[in-house]
């Protein structure tokens, strides 16, 4: 069955700029989670989507928001960007129980 | 922060060797995963354990889980070049979501 999938794979904006990431889960899963990755903080956890509502959100700013469509794919949105938003996003799909997560090669974003 | 901590930070190996790394987390947890990744691409999911469990085995791979010291370790049997890759645990939060907190991961080069 096809994975995870992310767009765009990389990308770069300006300081000030907004982006939209794109994941399509697994067929099935109604579960989408996103995760920033970056040297300095690890991994941590931005939002969970499960059946088109948000069910747990991160600690991040305002400017990090989200959504998931009727058919399960989820895109996240960040506004107004700063430098330190420069880091791999993460999006992984899963049934929403408690079990292992599948995730996507992740969308390399950078600011400058 | 409620990040966990895994040691060593890196290690490395020769073809054959096995492999140890573990992992420490902080809250009371109902599952506990281990996860690859190689070089900044997405996360494989390599094995789960839940609280109730102390031991899981998966192919060369054996985790243990001890819940009174808060701690994990995976262990990788005969490793080959191609286990190269950075490893992370996770937890939920113990509670009903499907927030994953992810540890601050061990890179493991296993050299040819």
């Amino acid at each position: 069955k096809a994975g995870v999938t992310q767009t765009p794979r990389y990308l770069i904006k300006t300081r000030g700029q907004q982006v939209t990431l794109s994941c399509s889960p697994i067929s099935g899963h109604r579960s989408v989670s996103w995760y920033q990755q970056t040297p300095g903080q690890g991994l941590q956890f931005l939002f969970e989507y499960f059946s088109e509502t948000q069910r747990n959100k991160g600690n991040f700013p305002g400017r990090f928001s989200g959504r998931q469509f009727s058919n399960s794919r989820s895109e996240m949105n960040v506004s107004t960007l700063e430098l330190g938003d420069s880091a791999l996003y993460l999006c992984a799909s899963g049934y929403g129980q408690g079990e292992g997560y599948t995730f996507g090669s992740g969308t390399r974003l950078t600011v400058v | 922060s409620q990040q966990g901590e895994e040691d060593p930070q890196a290690l490395s190996i020769q073809e054959g060797e096995n492999a140890t790394m573990n992992c420490s987390y902080k809250t009371s947890i109902n599952n506990l995963q281990w996860y690859r990744q190689n070089s900044g691409r997405g996360l494989v999911h390599l094995i789960l354990i839940r609280s109730n469990e102390r031991e899981k085995h998966s192919g060369r791979l054996r985790v243990t889980l001890d819940t009174s010291k808060k701690s994990s370790s995976l262990l990788i049997t005969a490793s080959r070049a191609a286990d190269t890759a950075s490893y992370f645990c996770a937890t939920d939060d113990g509670g009903a979501t499907n927030k994953l907190i992810f540890g601050t991961g061990t890179l493991l080069a296993v050299q040819p």
